[in-house]
């Protein structure tokens, strides 16, 4: 198993650029979510997918959009970046039919946005 | 909304030392409380969690207190080793899962040899 894969590893953009992260996992988990982490505020959850066909909104997804096709995928775009969005991206997922799994971090984006 | 305090912002401590991180909740609806190391430059790892209707839970040098009650939860590393200096973020998850995560902000530990 791969686990939980992201790419690219380091991306630069010019503002009003748009781009897609990706990220893919191999082990059938029904929930993948992906998070930004900046110094001194955590991480902070963008956007979540309960399974394929369903999205949904976390705490700051404002100039983010996701889909979930299959169960493998959940690519993250950024419309029209901002240097706002400069941080380090993270895609997790868990296998969660009830209750609580454990949630698997990918190896994570480096995003700069100039 | 669920609110995440985590002391200290970094701690220092010497080899063979012991090192405590605490963190504090303000939702009583959380029931999941995980914590994770990240070296740097990469990914968050867990390292041992605890749910609500446990008080302790241990695993070699890692251990994990809970207090419901005053809604804190402490981790607790002993012998610490030079290989334990990272990155340490605890997370508060209510019943509804991750959509409800809210991490907090992470401590530097850095052991001295």
């Amino acid at each position: 198993n791969a686990g939980v894969t992201q790419t690219p590893k380091f991306q630069v953009l010019k503002t009003g650029q748009s781009m897609t992260l990706q990220c893919a996992q191999d082990m059938n988990h029904e929930y993948m979510s992906w998070y930004r982490q900046d110094p001194g505020m955590g991480l902070r959850l963008i956007h979540y997918s309960v399974g394929a066909g369903i999205t949904d909104q976390g705490e700051v997804p404002n100039g983010y959009n996701v889909s979930r096709s299959t169960t493998e995928d959940f690519p993250l775009r950024l419309l029209s970046a901002a240097p706002s969005q400069t941080s380090v991206y993270f895609c997790a997922s868990s296998f969660q039919t009830s209750g609580i799994e454990t949630q698997y971090f990918g190896p994570g984006t480096r995003l700069l946005v100039l | 909304g669920e609110n995440v305090e985590q002391h200290p912002s970094t701690l220092s401590v010497q080899e063979g030392d012991s090192a405590v991180i605490k963190c504090t909740y303000s939702d009583s609806a959380s029931n999941y409380f995980p914590w994770y190391k990240q070296e740097l430059g990469k990914r968050p790892q867990l390292i041992i969690d605890i749910r609500s209707n446990v008080g302790e839970k241990k695993d070699q040098r890692i251990a994990v207190t809970l207090n419901k009650t005053a809604k804190h939860f402490s981790l607790h590393i002993t012998e610490t080793q030079p290989e334990d200096s990272a990155v340490y973020f605890c997370a508060a998850i209510p019943s509804g899962g991750y959509q409800k995560v809210t991490f907090g902000i992470g401590t530097k530990l850095q052991v001295i040899p």
